[in-house]
């Protein structure tokens, strides 16, 4: 069974610019999740898809971070302008439902704003 | 906002001993999970405690989980250089849907 993907694996771009990354899930899963991890932190969740509804998106910051899962599959998480404190690893994590099933995770993608 | 709290921050231990890491949460939870995070794996999720269950076992881990004191802990036993990972839990906030992550244990099994 594959399991994430997600690209690019790394990105360095200047302030203000736009960057976007892209995931695919599990094949069946239908709860899709994208984090930000900061070093030496835990995981912060930015957005929850279920198929291609969004459940919560609570932390994300709407002003420059937008994402979307067109037909409840791949997903995309964008930011624009990115700002220094952006920098952080993107992860995206599926599951077959949401809550109370295990998260997979994929291998994230390492943001460096300068 | 971060529900679970892991302790403690930092671990050192020699290959073959136990390893005891202890998470502490903040409101009531439907489950718990536990995962581990090292740079040639990514995050990957080793055992989900639900809130009816007392203790679990798989394979070298064992958790435990106290509702009453809000707290759960990860041993793993006889441990390995390959354990050497951050360790985190995952609690859903207020029986919700979503996993709020604590900011981890780093553990490190000197050979």
């Amino acid at each position: 069974e594959a399991g994430v993907a997600q690209s690019p694996r790394y990105k360095i771009i200047e302030k203000r610019q736009s960057v976007a990354f892209w995931c695919n899930p599990i094949s069946g899963h239908a709860t899709l999740y994208w984090y930000q991890q900061i070093l030496g932190q835990g995981p912060k969740l930015l957005i929850q898809f279920q198929n291609n509804g969004v459940v919560d998106d609570s932390q994300l910051p709407k002003d420059r971070f937008s994402a979307e899962r067109l037909k409840g599959v791949d997903s995309t998480l964008k930011i624009q302008p990115a700002k220094l404190e952006d920098s952080a690893v993107y992860l995206c994590a599926s599951s077959l439902s949401p809550g109370t099933y295990e998260q997979y995770f994929g291998p994230g993608t390492r943001l460096t704003v300068t | 906002s971060q529900q679970g709290e892991e302790d403690p921050q930092a671990l050192s231990i020699q290959e073959g001993e136990n390893a005891t890491m202890n998470c502490s949460y903040k409101t009531s939870i439907n489950n718990l999970q536990w995962y581990r995070q090292n740079s040639g794996r990514g995050l990957v999720h080793l055992i989900l405690i639900r809130s009816n269950e007392r203790e679990k076992h798989s394979g070298r881990l064992r958790v435990t989980l106290d509702t009453s004191k809000k707290s759960s802990s990860l041993l793993i036993t006889a441990s390995r250089a390959a354990d050497t990972a951050s360790y985190f839990c995952a609690t859903d906030e207020n029986y919700g849907q979503n996993f709020v992550f604590g900011p981890g244990t780093r553990l490190s099994v000197l050979p």
